[in-house]
């Protein structure tokens, strides 16, 4: 079975630009979350997406948003870059069960440097 | 709300040395706990998992127990190897998908 992959895998942009990033799950998973990973503020929940639904959200600004497709693709936008932006976006998918303890299956990432 | 706090890092251990990175958690009824490993340059891989208390989650030579008297799930190896090598994340999941992860202990094992 294919993982987790996310393209593209290394992205640069500048500020105040907007950036899209992909996610594809494994096969047969309806769960996909996005974190975001920073040295300083480590590993944060952005948003998860089950059958094309939002189904949680973390603290992030309005400028951060996703969407899920029927194939449970999906996809995460941010508008109006800043620098703060900068980091590793993490996707992970999971056959979306209700429980809470569902393994979720990582992505190699994708790096976004905003300059 | 839900948090985890770990050990900082980095760990910085012999090979077969005993590993213990510490793990405590804030979290309002009955999470589920886990522990992810970041290899260099590679995505989080699950490592472990416990779903209630006194469970014990284990993998390749790894053990954790969640205790819900200390609110803990330290991670133990009896017996490093410089393959081991990586960053260790706690996390904890309020049975949603959504994971809260600790900060972080990077385990650096020498030959």
């Amino acid at each position: 079975k294919a993982g987790v992959t996310q393209t593209p895998r290394y992205l640069i942009k500048t500020r105040g630009q907007q950036v899209t990033l992909s996610c594809s799950p494994i096969s047969g998973h309806r769960s996909v979350s996005w974190y975001q990973q920073t040295p300083g503020q480590g590993l944060q929940f952005l948003f998860e997406y089950f059958s094309e639904t939002q189904r949680n959200k973390g603290n992030f600004p309005g400028r951060f948003s996703g969407r899920q497709f029927s194939n449970s693709r999906s996809e995460m936008n941010v508008s109006t870059l800043e620098l703060g932006d900068s980091a590793l976006y993490l996707c992970a998918s999971s056959p979306g069960g209700s429980g809470g303890a569902n393994e979720q299956f990582f992505g190699p990432g994708t790096r976004l440097t905003v300059l | 709300g839900n948090s985890v706090t770990q050990m900082e890092g980095p760990v910085t251990l012999s090979e077969e040395a005993f590993l213990t990175i510490n793990c405590t958690y804030t979290a309002t009824g009955y999470p589920s706990l886990f522990w992810y490993v970041q290899y260099p340059g590679e995505g989080l891989q699950l490592l472990l998992k416990a779903t209630k208390a006194d469970d014990k989650g284990s993998n390749k030579g790894f053990e954790a127990t969640y205790r819900k008297e200390t609110t803990s799930f330290h991670l133990e190896k009896g017996s490093v190897q410089v393959s081991d090598s990586a960053v260790y994340f706690c996390a904890l999941s309020d049975n949603t998908d959504k994971l809260i992860f600790g900060t972080g202990t990077r385990l650096q094992v020498f030959p």
